[in-house]
Order: structure tokens, then C-alpha cells, then sequence
């Protein structure tokens, strides 16, 4: 049964980075996932979705700042030059008979 | 650019049925990507719920199966959600979503979300 998992939480200061991770359970790792963020108050939104080697195609509108990047099982979301819009839940999606979600990390703007 | 609004009754009675709509604008449903729903309890993670092809195949969340209904309306580019038999754990912001393959399956567009509260 695929799961992925997300820390619950990360925080970085106005301007600096943030690298999120979405871990894919045992015997998954060559999934690809797509990430979305859900500002407060408004739908989620897709951002890209990102293989297992690292390769990702962003959804459009969304700007150069994110990044996704793999290795191994894990795969990641850098947010580079944080925005005060950026502080949004980040959750990760995957497939498998169906759509699967990480808990979702969320990021907060120090 | 495609665009997804949901409709429906906001609150819902235990052991009735909650029906939700999708009108999809920009994109024929009729198209090669799937409809799907997903929905998050207050203060729960996401969890889908189904999806519906443009022939009309259904896949439902095995849990979920015996109480869901998804149908697709090509006249009106629309899809649909039926859940019976809810309870207040099926109280929560209901999402519809376009979901299409590209090497994978993803969802590529979310709808605003419409919350749907089970209460008497």
C-alpha cells in the first residue's frame, strides 16, 4: 500500500529557503508525485508534478522560486526566496488505484 | 484555462444524501482527462474520493464504494457527487478536480472547494 509522508511543519525567514520532503513508502520509490499548495481561504492549487529523477514540469503561473528536486524514495519541494504568500499547507500526491495524499506540511514565513 | 466551481447544498441531514455538482469551464469533460473528487475533513488531510472517465468508467475509494455515485453530464460539462447515508463524519470541504495522465496521474486543477456539514 503506497504511503507518503510529510513533516507536519517548517518555517523559514522572508526571503530564505525551504526545502520540503514527501518520503514514499517501501517499494514505491520510482513513483512520481505532483505537489499543491492550499493558501488559507482558497482552493488547493497544482504546482508540478516531479519523477523519481527529479525531473518536474510546473503547472502554469507558478513561479521559478519552486523547485522540485528526488532522491531515492524521497522527493522535494524548495521554495527558494520566500514570499509572505508562500505560508500555505504543501501536500504531496501520488497514484496508486486512485489518488494518494501525504498529511501535508505546513510553512510558515518567519 | 480550465476552471472547476462546485454547487450544492451546504448542510446535509444524517442518513440522507449529499449531492454535489463540478461545472467544468475551458475544457470539454468529454476530453481525455478524468473527474475526480476529494474531500478534507475539518482538521483531517485530503483523501479522495473517486473519479469518473470520459467513457464513463468509475473508480470510487474501496471504503467509500457501497455510498458513492459519480455520473458525467456532457450537455452541460458537468459531473457529479453522490454520498448516502452520511453521517457527521462525512462533514467536510468537498473539492472537485480534473485529473490527467502524463506518465502519471495527477491532478492538474482544483475547483474552490464547497463545504458540505452533515447535522440535523
Amino acid at each position: 500500500q503506497l504511503v507518503l509522508t510529510q513533516s507536519p511543519s517548517a518555517s523559514a525567514s522572508l526571503g530564505a529557503s525551504v526545502k520540503l520532503t514527501c518520503t514514499l513508502s517501501t517499494g514505491h520509490s520510482s513513483y512520481a508525485i505532483a505537489w499543491h499548495q492550499k493558501q488559507p481561504e482558497k482552493g488547493p492549487r497544482y504546482l508540478m508534478r516531479l519523477n523519481s529523477d527529479g525531473s518536474h514540469i510546473k503547472g502554469d503561473g507558478v513561479p521559478d522560486r519552486f523547485s522540485g528536486s528526488s532522491s531515492g524514495a524521497e522527493r522535494y519541494l524548495t521554495i527558494s526566496s520566500l514570499q509572505s504568500e508562500d505560508e500555505a499547507d504543501y501536500y504531496c500526491q501520488a497514484w496508486d488505484n486512485g489518488g494518494v495524499f501525504g498529511g501535508g506540511t505546513k510553512v510558515t514565513v518567519l | 484555462q480550465v476552471q472547476l466551481q462546485e454547487s450544492g447544498p451546504g448542510l446535509v441531514k444524517p442518513s440522507e444524501t449529499l449531492s454535489l455538482t463540478c461545472t467544468v469551464s475551458g475544457f470539454s469533460v468529454s476530453s481525455g482527462c478524468y473527474w475526480g473528487w476529494v474531500r478534507q475533513p475539518p482538521g483531517k488531510d485530503l483523501e479522495y474520493i473517486g473519479n469518473i472517465s470520459p467513457t464513463g468508467s468509475v473508480y470510487c475509494k474501496p471504503s467509500l464504494k457501497s455510498r458513492v455515485t459519480i455520473s458525467l453530464d456532457r450537455s452541460k460539462n458537468q459531473f457529479s457527487l453522490k454520498l448516502s447515508s452520511v453521517t457527521a463524519a462525512d462533514t467536510a470541504v468537498f473539492y472537485c478536480v480534473r485529473v490527467c495522465a502524463s506518465g502519471m496521474f495527477y491532478i492538474d486543477s482544483w475547483g474552490q472547494g464547497s463545504l458540505v456539514t452533515v447535522s440535523s
